[in-house]
Formats: C-alpha cells, sequence, structure tokens
C-alpha cells in the first residue's frame, strides 16, 4: 500500500524556518514518481507549491515561494523535504505531499498524505 | 500567472448528472494541460479521480468522466450519490507549473 505521511508542521512566528517532511513507503520511492507539495489555507482551495523530480536535481516552484522554499529528496531515506524560510502569515495552511507519475503523454496524480499543519503568527 | 477557474457551486439531484468545468486564462484548455480531477470532503485529504483528461484512477467509480469540451476540462457525474457531496478541484498543468483550479462545491439535493 502507498503511504504518504507529512511531518513537521507547527507553529512559527512571521520571519521564521521550518522544516517539513514527507516519507513516502509501499513503493519504489527512486522509480519514475515526482513529488509535490500543496498546501490549502483554512476555509480555501488547494495551491500548487513546488515540486522535485525523481533524481533530485530537476525542481519547480510556485511565484509566491520562489526564493523563500526548497524542495529536496533523500531517496536512501525515501523522504522529500521542503525547507520554508521568511514564513508569512500568509503561509499558513494544511501542507499535503502527493505522489505524481509523469509518463511520455501523461500526467498522473494519484496518491495524497494526510496533511501537516503549519500556523505562522505572532 | 495563469488563473483556473471553475464553477463556485452546482447542485443535483440524486440519481441526476451533473457536469463540472475547468477553463484556463490562457485560452482553451487541451489534452496538453494533462487535466487531473480530485474529490475532497470536509476534513480529508483530497482524493484523486481522473488523470491527463480522462483516465479514472483505479479507485475511480464509474460514474465519474472526464473529457475536454468547448475548451474545457470537465468532469461528469452520472447518477450522483449522496457520498458524491463534496467539493472538486481540477489542476492542469501550465508549462513547467501546475495550477489548481478554484473548485466547486456539489451538493446533492
Amino acid at each position: 500500500e502507498v503511504q504518504l505521511v507529512e511531518s513537521g508542521g507547527g507553529l512559527v512566528q512571521p520571519g521564521g524556518t521550518l522544516r517539513l517532511s514527507c516519507a513516502a513507503s509501499g513503493f519504489t520511492f527512486s522509480s519514475s514518481y515526482w513529488i509535490h507539495w500543496v498546501r490549502q489555507a483554512p476555509g480555501k482551495g488547494l495551491v500548487w507549491v513546488s515540486r522535485i523530480h525523481t533524481d533530485g536535481t530537476t525542481t519547480t516552484y510556485a511565484d509566491s515561494v520562489k526564493g523563500r522554499f526548497t524542495i529536496s529528496r533523500d531517496n536512501a531515506k525515501n523522504t522529500v523535504y521542503l525547507q520554508m524560510n521568511t514564513l508569512r502569515a500568509e503561509d499558513t495552511a494544511v501542507y499535503y505531499c502527493v505522489r505524481v507519475r509523469v509518463g511520455a503523454a501523461s500526467v498522473e496524480v494519484d496518491n495524497w498524505g494526510q496533511g501537516t499543519l503549519v500556523t505562522v503568527s505572532s | 500567472q495563469t488563473v483556473v477557474t471553475q464553477e463556485p457551486s452546482l447542485t443535483v439531484s440524486p440519481g441526476g448528472t451533473v457536469t463540472l468545468t475547468c477553463a484556463s486564462s490562457t485560452g482553451a484548455v487541451t489534452s496538453g494541460y494533462y487535466p487531473n480531477w480530485f474529490q475532497q470532503k470536509p476534513g480529508q485529504a483530497p482524493r484523486a479521480l481522473i488523470y491527463s483528461t480522462s483516465n479514472k484512477n483505479s479507485w475511480t467509480p464509474a460514474r465519474f468522466s472526464g473529457s475536454l469540451l468547448e475548451g474545457k476540462a470537465a468532469l461528469t457525474l452520472s447518477g450522483v450519490q449522496p457520498e458524491d457531496e463534496a467539493d472538486y478541484y481540477c489542476l492542469l498543468y501550465c508549462g513547467g507549473a501546475y495550477v489548481f483550479g478554484t473548485g466547486t462545491k456539489v451538493t446533492v439535493l
């Protein structure tokens, strides 16, 4: 069974830092899957944040987090990280990690984690 | 930045059919946007339903189908069940980045 388990959320002051983790199991982590982060502010819609390729060298970010967030992965630990710096109140959200399989003519989003809540407040 | 727009809310009767759409501010949605659709119920993580326009994820009930309709991505629910009441989101691949739609709240009444 594929599982994605996020951790590392919590309360942080504006301007602070936090590192989220996404631990994956039930599939070959280093195979052809991208891992994405998606967030959802309380009572709001889904917002795409970032993605990282299998090899860890290709990353993409939403404009709203570019320069502040860094995504990385450790294939030996089956884990993806989201380093979040210079946090703002508007970063408050549940953060989900998501598995995405990309083929020659296909993009398949399949499994989602349960999410971890990040609250940025003084 | 691309804005992806969905109907804010739709109401459907049990057993009825409803179609949700997903439009891009940059123009017609094509298969190259690889539309994905998700269902989210209160207090739960989203669940994938459709990928790459019209392919069902392995757990997706047969009553859900995806298509392209008049320049938009579309999700059709046929024979709606009470448990289909939820928020639905589309996701488009937009030149290296991804953009979620604004979401549609489906009420079964």
